[in-house]
């Protein structure tokens, strides 16, 4: 069967410090990989998408950055957060419809 | 559409009704939706899906009804439990399959 791992679960940083966040996923192969930021109590907002190795589409053109190295690793970056990056992470999976992992809850302090 | 900057607007049911929850989605491109439950801390779980070529489907206690002409798209719980009490959130894909695009979400409360 098919799992998503996202970590960490939870995560404080200053400003101004570096973020990776990654995301796994196995039983499957090729997948469409996600990461969407949510504020509390707010929708899910698509930051990037990869529908292959190496191919990152950016809807949010801001501080952050993705990689896909590997075919089902998925790389959340960022060289400096910014106190607006603080949120909830979630990464997700898709073949048909869409797995997310538990979700890393981030605060910028 | 992708309305994350809105506070979510809330539905509260009474335990046994039924309830319904909207959506109005952004693009006539759009060609698979997908409805989400999310508990809170948690990450969104599938609840059903629907592709463009249907106007309904149905699952346990749930339905989905898709109206192409108006873009929206509805939820339908049957028998609400306080188990349901949850965000929605309705998901439109498009971009040949890649771009998956979450709408506003509604917080569902079910008053016992």
């Amino acid at each position: 069967s098919q799992t998503i791992h996202q970590w960490p679960a939870t995560l404080v940083q200053p400003v101004g410090s570096p973020l990776s966040l990654e995301c796994t996923v196995e039983g499957t192969s090729n997948p469409n990989l996600y990461w969407y930021r949510q504020a509390a109590g707010r929708g899910l907002q698509l930051l990037f998408y990869s529908v292959g190795i190496g191919q990152i589409s950016s809807e949010v053109p801001q501080n952050l950055s993705a990689s896909r190295p590997q075919d089902r690793q998925f790389i959340l970056s960022s060289k400096k957060l910014l106190l607006s990056d603080s949120g909830f992470y979630l990464c997700a999976w898709r073949k048909g419809q869409a797995f997310f992992g538990q979700g890393t809850r981030l605060t910028v302090v | 559409g992708e309305s994350v900057g809105l506070h979510l607007p809330t539905l509260s049911v009474q335990e046994g009704d039924n309830s319904i929850i909207n959506c109005a989605y952004s693009n006539s491109a759009s060609d698979y939706f997908i409805w989400y439950k999310q508990e809170s801390g948690k990450g969104p779980q599938f609840i059903i899906d629907i592709r463009s070529n249907m106007d309904k489907r149905q699952g346990q206690r749930v339905t989905v009804l898709l109206n192409k002409t108006v873009k929206h798209l509805s939820l339908q719980i049957a028998a609400t439990q306080p188990g349901d009490s949850a965000v929605y959130f309705c998901a439109e894909l498009y971009n040949q399959g890649g771009k998956l695009i979450f709408g506003q979400g509604t917080e569902l409360s079910v008053k016992p």
